[in-house]
């Protein structure tokens, strides 16, 4: 039982160019969160979207679009990077709306640097 | 606005003696909380977590935490740590008015050291 799997795991774009990080998830949640993590600062939310066909902006939004390809897939797609993007990506999922005391389950992160 | 403290960035312990990472938080309802483990270069795996019911809450590889609400905290405890607890801990707050377990506010997180 994979969980929630993301790709790649490594990445190093230039300033200007653009990548997607996929993540899939086979629990059958319907729920799913886009992350960041920076030194001192913790995770904060991208996007995330509470079920298929939804997506929501959260903290930090900025620089970000998210695609949900289905239920099981939700993408992170950079347009045009910057240094400031250079962070380790985490990709989480959750059963979600309608359904009480549920938990995020995380994937093993994306560390992405923008030179 | 809706925050997570963790006031320690690292602490050090020695191996065998108690351990309790602090967390507070500022949440408008009552909140679902989280603690999470991550070791170097992994993701984060959940240790514990609070809903509601019994405030002292036991977890995985022996944690356990306890919910007070008159001092918005929700502190990690384990009572003899093992050098494999050396990693970074991060304690959060779910949105419980959407009842999604994912949408969550972190701290900053606190970096455990174990001593031999």
């Amino acid at each position: 039982n994979a969980g929630v799997t993301q790709t790649p795991k490594f990445q190093v774009l230039k300033t200007g160019q653009s990548m997607t990080l996929q993540c899939a998830q086979d629990m059958n949640h319907n729920s799913m969160y886009w992350y960041r993590q920076d030194p001192g600062m913790g995770l904060r939310l991208i996007y995330y979207s509470a079920s298929e066909g939804t997506t929501d902006k959260g903290e930090v939004p900025n620089g970000y679009n998210v695609s949900r390809l289905n239920k099981r897939e939700f993408s992170l797609r950079l347009e045009s990077a910057a240094p400031s993007q250079t962070s380790v990506y985490f990709c989480a999922s959750s059963e979600g709306q309608g359904r009480t005391n549920t938990e995020a389950f995380f994937g093993q992160g994306t560390r992405l640097t923008v030179v | 606005a809706q925050s997570v403290t963790q006031p320690d960035i690292h602490i050090t312990v020695s191996e065998g003696a108690s351990l309790e990472l602090r967390c507070n938080y500022s949440y408008g309802a009552t909140p679902y909380l989280f603690w999470y483990v991550q070791s170097p270069g992994q993701g984060l795996q959940l240790l514990l977590k609070y809903f509601s019911g019994d405030t002292l809450v036991q977890g995985i590889k022996g944690f356990e935490a306890e919910f007070k609400r008159s001092q918005s905290s929700f502190n990690l405890r384990k009572p003899s740590v093992h050098w494999s607890d050396a990693a970074e801990y991060f304690c959060a707050v779910g949105d419980i008015s959407y009842n999604q377990g994912g949408k969550l506010i972190f701290g900053q997180g606190t970096e455990l050291s174990v001593k031999p």
